[in-house]
C-alpha cells in the first residue's frame, strides 16, 4: 500500500489565487512528521513546511499552510496568493517514528503546479 | 552559508566504469542520506548514515556503496554502473534522526549511464 498518496498529478491556478495540494498518508505509528518540499524546474529540493503528529495547531510558514486532519490522515498544503515563481513540483513526505522509520523520508509521487498570469 | 554540496551536478558515463558522487555538508549534521528520483516514483532512499562509521541500507541499495569516515562527507559509490542507475540523485542531511527533523537537500546530481 502507498504510504503517501498525492492524487493530483497536475494542478493549474491563477496568479494571486489560493491553491490546495492534496496529500494523504498511511501509518500505524503515533509519532510521525509530515513535510512538504518544492522542486522547481532547476531540480533542487526546497523544504517548505513541517507538521508533527502531536501538533495541535496547523503549521504555517509565510504563504504556506498545512491543513492537517489527523483522523482523515491528510496533510494538504495550501498556498495563498499564488505567484508565478510557485510553478514547480511539490512533494509530500513523511518520517515515521517506529521501527527505525525515522531514518528515511517516504515521498509521494508529487503534484506539478502551474501558476498562470 | 549552510548547505549540502554534491559533485558532480551532471555526469554521462558508460556501463561498468566506477564512479563516485561526493556529498559534503557544513552544518555538523549527524544524519545523512542518499535518494534517487525517478519519474512517477518520487524519491527513494538508497543508503543512510546516523553518524560517523554508522551506515545502513535504504529501500533501493543494490548496486551502490557508501562510506562515512568523516561527519561532513558521505560519498555514493557506483562500483559497476548500469543503465538502470540512470537517475537524479540527492544527498540530504539533518541534525539528527527523528520524526521532526526536516532533511536539507543538495542540488542533485543527474547521472546518465550509457
Amino acid at each position: 500500500a502507498q504510504k503517501i498518496t498525492q492524487t493530483q498529478p497536475g494542478m493549474f491556478v491563477q496568479e494571486k489565487e489560493a491553491v490546495t495540494l492534496d496529500c494523504t498518508y498511511d501509518t500505524s505509528d503515533q509519532s510521525y512528521g509530515l513535510f512538504w518540499y518544492k522542486q522547481p524546474s532547476s531540480g533542487e529540493m526546497i523544504f517548505l513546511i513541517y507538521q508533527g503528529s502531536y501538533d495541535e495547531q496547523n503549521a504555517t510558514e509565510g504563504r504556506y499552510s498545512l491543513n492537517f486532519q489527523k483522523a482523515r490522515k491528510s496533510a494538504n498544503l495550501v498556498i495563498s496568493a499564488s505567484q508565478l515563481g510557485d510553478s514547480a513540483m511539490y512533494f509530500c513526505a513523511m518520517r515515521e517514528g517506529g521501527s527505525g522509520g525515522y531514518n528515511k523520508l517516504i515521498f509521494g509521487a508529487g503534484t506539478r503546479l502551474a501558476v498562470h498570469p | 552559508e549552510a548547505q549540502v554540496t554534491q559533485n558532480p551536478r551532471y555526469l554521462i558515463t558508460v556501463t561498468g566504469k566506477k564512479l563516485t558522487v561526493t556529498c559534503s555538508q557544513n552544518m555538523n549534521h549527524e544524519y545523512m542520506s542518499w535518494y534517487r528520483q525517478d519519474p512517477g516514483l518520487g524519491l527513494r532512499q538508497i543508503y543512510y548514515s546516523m553518524n560517523v562509521e554508522v551506515t545502513d541500507k535504504g529501500d533501493v541499495p543494490e548496486g551502490y556503496k557508501v562510506s562515512r569516515k568523516e561527519k561532513r562527507n558521505f560519498p555514493l559509490i557506483l562500483e559497476s554502473p548500469s543503465p538502470n542507475q540512470t537517475s537524479l540523485y540527492f544527498c540530504a542531511s539533518s541534525p539528527r534522526t527523528g520524526v521532526n527533523q526536516p532533511q536539507h537537500f543538495g542540488d542533485g546530481t543527474r547521472l546518465s549511464i550509457l
